[in-house]
């Protein structure tokens, strides 16, 4: 089956910890992208990428980072230095990154307490 | 600043009613507008979308209106039915990347 998966489901972090949240997909979509969602809140853009090798902001970056390393995934590592990190994250990946009416397809969240 | 509005208290309706959800926005000019259904603990699902110069969209059950003027989507559930209760998001095109800037969502209860 095509889709995206993330992982883990859950996850606690220590404060003071990086911890890494994996987004991976078979869809062979060319744009992937990180979201954010906090109780009562939209979704707000961390980061997203167009390409391999290639990545951009998105609203709220700080605290967190990216690596394109191969087109099918898209890992996200929240940083100490994010000071409120405990949200509901979201990977979504779009069939053509210059398409702007393509739907986004999401994975299943990731759900990160800090502890 | 952009900013996207919808009913921020949940709606809840009887089954079979037709439900009406709405999605308001100012300081955009988008191209399309997007809808998708979130179920609790999951990510969302894309349902509908309707470009500038539609006014009307349907599919199935559901239908989508887009007043460029008025700067507001309408988003109907016809026949609602238990299994339609969920939280749902309108999303317009972002800056960034053909990214989607989310509305808060509105969560719809479909009672029997």
């Amino acid at each position: 089956d095509g889709g995206i998966t993330q992982s883990p489901k859950y996850l606690f972090r220590k404060e003071g910890q990086n911890v890494t949240l994996s987004c991976e997909q078979n869809l062979n979509h060319d744009a992937m992208y990180w979201y954010r969602q906090d109780p009562g809140q939209g979704l707000r853009l961390i980061y997203y990428s167009q390409i391999v090798n290639d990545f951009q902001k998105g609203d709220i970056a700080e605290g967190y980072s990216v690596s394109r390393e191969k087109k099918e995934s898209f890992p996200l590592t929240v940083t100490s230095a994010q000071k409120n990190p405990t949200a509901f994250y979201l990977c979504a990946s779009k069939k053509k990154r210059d398409r702007a009416y393509n739907e986004q397809f999401f994975g299943p969240g990731t759900r990160l307490t800090v502890l | 600043s952009q900013k996207i509005e919808q009913n921020s208290e949940a709606l809840n309706i009887q089954e079979g009613k037709t439900a009406t959800l709405t999605c308001n926005y100012t300081n955009y000019s988008p191209a399309y507008l997007q809808w998708y259904r979130q179920d609790p603990g999951r990510g969302p699902v894309f349902l509908l979308l309707i470009r500038e110069n539609e006014k009307e969209k349907r599919k199935e059950r559901l239908k989508v209106t887009f007043d460029t003027t008025l700067k507001q989507s309408l988003f109907h559930i016809t026949a609602s039915q238990p299994a339609d209760s969920a939280t749902y998001l309108c999303a317009l095109g972002g800056n960034s990347g053909y990214a989607l800037n989310f509305g808060k969502g509105t969560s719809l209860l479909v009672t029997p």
